[in-house]
C-alpha cells in the first residue's frame, strides 16, 4: 500500500524568511509525485509533477526537488501571500484514480 | 473561462435524507473524480469516471452514488447509508498534457449534519 507523509504539519515562517516542506514516500513503483496548493475553503491548485530521482522544478519562489524517498518543496524570501496548505501526492497506478495523498503541511507566513 | 463547478457551496442534510452534490466541467476533460477531505487527513477517492456512462469505485465509495450521463457531469448522492457525511467534498477532473495527468480540482461543497 502507498504512504505518503507530509513534515511538519504546520510551520510558522516570518516573511522572508525560506525554509522547506517535506513529503516522505512509500510506493510500488512511482508513476509521478505531485505538489498542491490549498487555499482555506478551496480546491487544490496544481503545482508540480514530478518524475524522477535528481527532478526539481521551480515556480516563482517554489521550488520541488525528488529523491527515491522523498520530495522537498523549498520556499525562499516568503511572502503572506504564499500562506496556505501544501499537498503531496504520489501516483504509483498511472491515472489519476492511482493517487495517494499526505495530509498536508499548513504554512502561514507572518508579515 | 473553463473550470469546474461544484455547487452549493454549502449544504446540510438531515438524518435520513439524501443530498445530491452538484459538479459541472467545461474543460472537455474525459476523466472525473470524487474526494472527501476531512480535518487532518489526506483526500480519499470516493468515485471516479473515465469515460461517459461508466464509473468505478474508489476507496470509500460506501454510501455514495455517482451517474456520469454527459461528459460534462458528474453529481454524487450522499445517501442516508453514510452515517458520517460531514466532509468537505471536492469534484475534478483531468488530462494528460505533456505528459502529465493533472487533476484540476473545484472549490468544494462543505456538507454538515443537521
Amino acid at each position: 500500500e502507498d504512504q505518503v507523509t507530509q513534515s511538519p504539519e504546520a510551520l510558522r515562517l516570518q516573511e522572508g524568511e525560506s525554509s522547506s516542506l517535506n513529503c516522505s514516500y512509500t510506493v510500488s513503483g512511482l508513476r509521478g509525485l505531485f505538489w498542491y496548493r490549498q487555499d482555506p475553503g478551496k480546491g487544490p491548485e496544481f503545482l508540480f509533477t514530478l518524475y524522477s530521482a535528481g527532478e526539481e522544478k521551480e515556480k516563482e519562489r517554489l521550488k520541488a526537488t525528488l529523491t527515491k524517498k522523498e520530495s522537498f518543496l523549498h520556499i525562499t524570501a516568503p511572502k503572506p501571500e504564499d500562506s496556505a496548505t501544501y499537498l503531496c501526492a504520489v501516483n504509483s497506478g498511472g491515472g489519476a484514480d492511482g493517487l495517494t495523498f499526505g495530509k498536508g503541511t499548513h504554512l502561514i507566513i507572518q508579515p | 473561462d473553463g473550470g469546474i463547478t461544484q455547487s452549493p457551496k454549502y449544504l446540510f442534510r438531515k438524518e435520513g435524507q439524501n443530498v445530491t452534490l452538484s459538479c459541472e466541467q467545461n474543460l472537455n476533460h474525459d476523466a472525473m473524480y470524487w474526494y472527501r477531505q476531512d480535518p487532518g487527513q489526506g483526500l480519499r477517492l470516493i468515485y471516479y469516471s473515465q469515460i461517459v456512462n461508466d464509473f468505478q469505485k474508489g476507496d470509500i465509495a460506501e454510501g455514495y452514488s455517482v451517474s456520469r450521463e454527459k461528459k460534462e457531469s458528474f453529481p454524487l448522492t450522499v445517501t442516508s447509508a453514510q452515517k458520517n457525511p460531514t466532509a468537505f467534498y471536492l469534484c475534478a477532473s483531468s488530462i494528460i498534457s505533456g505528459g502529465d495527468e493533472k487533476l484540476f480540482f473545484g472549490s468544494g461543497t462543505q456538507l454538515s449534519v443537521l
